[in-house]
């Protein structure tokens, strides 16, 4: 089955510490997305990927990294330097950026609930 | 890129009545979807209206466009248990550029038994 795979499901961090959450994609999708769930609250974007080795940032992407070294692969990592990181994020891909009326439909994973203790 | 606004924040109705949803939106479009999610889980997309469309189904939803009052509408027929979840709408440019979705805080329903 074609989907998104996001891992790992939950997470605990100690403040201070780095994490990475992954994201993996097999629909062949050229676009992928990084957001942010806080409780009640709609989906802020972090980061997002157009295409392989290129990356922008999208509304809060302070405190976070991203990668995009292979066209399946997405993986956020939540710096130290993030000062509020629990929440649920969630990864998402579509086909082809902006390039006619759905190339920009959304799957999303399952997401990553963060917590920090 | 924009952020859609869903109205109401909230709705409760028992099964077997209709869902209706409003979305509000401010620039002008290409399209515009509706995604649902179930509590903890990741969105899925319902269904997409190109800005040259005024009403569209899939199944037990209609969804209308209004772009001369920048609304949309999600009507869920014959609701069931099983429709509990958020709804968003996000409202599509494409303006030529990249261009992400913006999702706002969605509609709430639960469907009671």
């Amino acid at each position: 089955d074609g989907g998104i795979t996001q891992s790992p499901k939950y997470l605990f961090r100690k403040e201070g510490q780095n994490v990475t959450l992954s994201c993996e994609q097999n629909l062949n999708h050229d676009a992928m997305y990084w957001y942010r769930q806080d409780p009640g609250q709609g989906l802020r974007l972090i980061y997002y990927s157009q295409i392989v080795n290129d990356f922008q940032k999208g509304d809060i992407a302070e405190g976070y990294s991203v990668s995009r070294e292979k066209k399946e692969s997405f993986p956020l990592t939540v710096t130290s330097a993030q000062k509020n990181p629990t929440a649920f994020y969630l990864c998402a891909s579509s086909p082809v950026p902006d390039r006619g009326p759905g190339a920009n439909v959304l799957t999303f994973g399952a997401g990553s609930r963060l917590t920090v203790l | 890129s924009q952020q859609g606004e869903e109205d109401p924040q909230a709705l409760s109705i028992q099964e077997g009545e209709n869902a209706t949803m409003n979305c509000s939106y401010k620039t002008s479009i290409n399209n515009l979807q509706w995604y649902r999610q179930n509590s903890g889980r990741g969105l899925v997309h319902l269904i997409l209206i190109r800005s040259n469309e005024r009403e569209k189904h899939s199944g037990r939803l209609r969804v209308t466009l209004d772009t001369s009052k920048k609304s949309s509408s999600l009507l869920i027929t014959a609701s069931r248990a099983a429709d509990t979840a958020s709804y968003f709408c996000a409202p599509s440019s494409g303006s030529g550029g990249y261009n992400k979705l913006i999702f706002g805080a969605g509609t709430r329903l639960a469907v009671h038994p």
